[in-house]
């Protein structure tokens, strides 16, 4: 079963930021937050990853809580393309990913 | 730098037959890992190869088998199709076996079972 929950589906803005959270509870000291999304039928892409700092790159920054229990990713300035299906995955022992629902991430005109 | 290719990108095919479908690792990467997308669905983790051996396998029947190649592409097989196989069939690539990397997804072949 998946280590995260996130909500199944949020709406935001163009141009907003959306924020997107995810709980890890059960997370493990050297285990790894991977963030993927998956536009309409397409392979999931990558994001962004972290342990336990926060992280930005071109794409998203990533926010994890100091006791590592839940994170946020976020996109500072949504536009439609960024409509798609995220997906928050704990990183587990043998590299086998293991997806959740993951949230529908509608983003409005 | 090319990314991670799959083929054939569609495929139909009818109960009880067999299906092969191909993946090409990303530039710099030695581990393959195949996923199962239904429709709906997360992916779910099939099995992965490195170093031409199966290294870990989900909860998926030995109708679903593989193959890794010395130039690290890799194949999915699959025999004695149901219609419960349809789905998106992914492949990702990454390096270093079980070591902690970031793996990267294919487009994908969706398969459909008739």
């Amino acid at each position: 079963d998946a280590k995260t929950t996130q909500p199944p589906s949020m709406d935001c803005a163009e141009g907003r930021a959306a924020n997107l959270p995810c709980n890890h509870s059960t997370i493990s000291g050297n285990e790894y937050v991977y963030w993927y999304r998956q536009i309409h039928s397409q392979g999931p892409q990558y994001i962004i990853h972290g342990l336990k700092n926060n992280e930005t790159n071109e794409m998203a920054s990533l926010i994890i809580t100091e006791d590592r229990k839940s994170s946020t990713l976020i996109l500072p300035h949504a536009t439609l393309r960024d409509t798609a299906v995220y997906y928050c995955i704990v990183w587990e022992k043998g590299g086998k990913l293991i997806f959740g629902q993951g949230t529908e991430l509608s983003v409005k005109p | 730098d090319a990314g991670v290719t799959q083929s054939p990108t569609h495929l139909i095919k009818t109960r009880g037959q067999q299906v092969t479908l191909r993946c090409s690792p990303k530039s710099g990467h030695d581990t393959v890992s195949w996923y199962q997308q239904a429709l709906g669905q997360g992916p779910q983790f099939i099995f992965q190869y490195y170093e031409e051996e199966e290294r870990q396998r989900g909860n998926f029947p030995d109708r679903f088998s593989g193959h890794q190649f010395p130039n690290y592409s890799s194949e999915l097989n699959v025999n004695a199709l149901l219609l419960g196989d349809s789905a998106l069939y992914l492949c990702a690539s990454s390096s270093g076996g079980l070591r902690q990397e970031t793996q990267y997804f294919g487009p994908g072949t969706r398969l459909l079972v008739l």
